[in-house]
């Protein structure tokens, strides 16, 4: 358990709609980052939200964007959904700055007919 | 596209054998993570180095950074089932800025069987 929640845990859209993820961080964490796990790869990097606002992007497109609100939590919501959009969806949170550790969600499998 | 490479990306093994796990790139990265992430979690952090050349033990786990701080291994002696799980590298590039903005590597799945 690390404290970080994502909800929901499993999703299946269409092509063409939209989605919004959610993600609770840790207690005391005010930094939350976002990353894309494909099937058999890394995570990538999509974006992150320090103090309710983006600190960074990563190549992904407009389509892509989030929130954070005053509590720490956050949202990533992905527009016109494509099949290559599915994956696992990671938040994960710390308390900022260098050397801090990032906790990880299990993550929201989201699954684009 | 992956900036750091996993190899192997596959490794099935016998209780009680040594393994090693390597984390390569052209790039320098101010810091390297280690993860391992079992089905239905998100990665949890083993260990973090930053100095080139450091080598940390924990418990059987040893990690090392390279000296010009492009590559890593990791070292597992006398691997136990517990120990199956997806190992990921994970780089920091820049200063403070950039932390928690991790590059992934695709991976090695560890498979340890009694």
């Amino acid at each position: 358990e690390t404290g970080v929640t994502q909800s929901p845990t499993h999703l299946i859209k269409t092509r063409g709609q939209q989605v919004t993820l959610r993600c609770s961080s840790q207690s005391g964490h005010n930094t939350v980052s976002w990353y894309q796990q494909a099937l058999g790869q890394g995570p990538q990097f999509i974006f992150q939200y320090y103090r309710e606002e983006e600190n960074g992007r990563g190549n992904f497109p407009p389509r892509f964007s989030g929130l954070q609100f005053p509590n720490y939590s956050s949202e990533l919501n992905v527009n016109a959904l494509e099949l290559d959009d599915s994956a696992l969806y990671l938040c994960a949170s710390t308390r900022g700055g260098a050397g801090e550790t990032q906790y990880f969600g299990p993550g929201t499998r989201l699954l684009v007919l | 596209t992956q900036l750091l490479e996993q190899s192997p990306q596959f490794l099935s093994i016998q209780e009680g054998e040594n393994l090693t796990v390597y984390c390569n790139s052209s790039s320098v990265f101010s810091s390297l993570q280690w993860y391992r992430q079992e089905p239905g979690e998100g990665p949890v952090l083993l260990v973090t180095v930053v100095t080139g050349g450091e080598v940390k033990k924990l418990k059987r786990l040893t990690f090392q950074f390279g000296d010009a701080r492009k590559d890593s291994s990791l070292h597992i002696t006398a691997a136990q089932p517990g120990d199956t799980g997806l190992y990921l590298c994970a780089g920091g590039v820049g200063t403070t800025d950039s932390w928690g903005k991790l590059q992934f590597g695709a991976g090695t799945q560890v498979v340890v069987t009694p």
